[in-house]
């Protein structure tokens, strides 16, 4: 089954401060995803990329910013983290390859809390 | 507004019956249907996936497709408290990104 490695479990921020938010994927996707979830949310799709150098904004990239600099990697920033922004954070990675039907491979998630 | 809904929110059904979970996009560029499940405290994963008008069993499970509609629904038999889980549903429009309902909470209870 896919990897995809996210770091860290936990954080707590403080308001105004910057947050990173990383993730890396050993399965060779191209595509990577960040979503969040809260409760009466489902998913909600943050950013995406369809390989390294490419970043595209989802439904809710307002407040934030993605970095793929390589096919491994897809890093979710904060530049000013606010407390509507208190979540849980998974990233997941998928190759549809000619096909636009694939599987996503979620990471167990990060926690982040934002005082 | 979402592109997917889901229907219940939640739902309870005792061990050995039957769930059936509904979901429904609207966006009529909606492709291909995803069932994930989320056990509590755990990241979602695909269940089972339909792409043609129609049903598809894999085990206790089967999944309905009326693209017409854009509706699918789930049906598990024989719950188990196992089962008990958050269950997405997705759906890819022509942007080619997957989009998620809110979710059903499904609780089997022994």
């Amino acid at each position: 089954e896919a990897a995809v490695t996210q770091s860290p479990r936990n954080k707590v921020a403080v308001t105004g401060g910057k947050v990173t938010l990383s993730c890396n994927q050993t399965n060779n996707h191209n595509n990577m995803y960040w979503y969040r979830q809260d409760t009466g949310h489902g998913l909600r799709l943050i950013h995406y990329s369809y390989g390294a150098g490419s970043t595209e904004k989802g439904d809710i990239p307002d407040g934030y910013k993605a970095s793929r600099p390589s096919q491994e990697n897809f890093s979710l920033i904060l530049e000013l983290a606010t407390p509507s922004q208190t979540s849980v954070y998974f990233c997941a990675s998928g190759d549809a390859g000619t096909s636009s039907a694939e599987t996503l491979y979620f990471g167990s998630g990060t926690r982040l809390t934002v005082l | 507004q979402q592109k997917v809904q889901q229907s219940p929110e939640s739902l309870i059904v005792p061990e050995g019956g039957m769930a059936s979970l509904n979901c429904t996009s609207s966006d009529r560029n909606v492709d291909y249907f995803w069932w994930y499940r989320q056990h509590s405290g755990k990241s979602p994963k695909m269940l089972m996936s339909i792409f043609s008008n129609g049903e598809k069993e894999e085990g206790r499970f089967t999944v309905h497709l009326n693209k017409a509609s854009l509706h699918t629904s789930l049906h598990i038999r024989d719950s188990q408290p196992s089962d008990s889980a958050l269950y997405l549903c997705a759906a890819y429009s022509n942007y080619n990104v997957l989009y998620f309902g809110s979710g059903t909470k499904l609780t089997v209870e022994p």
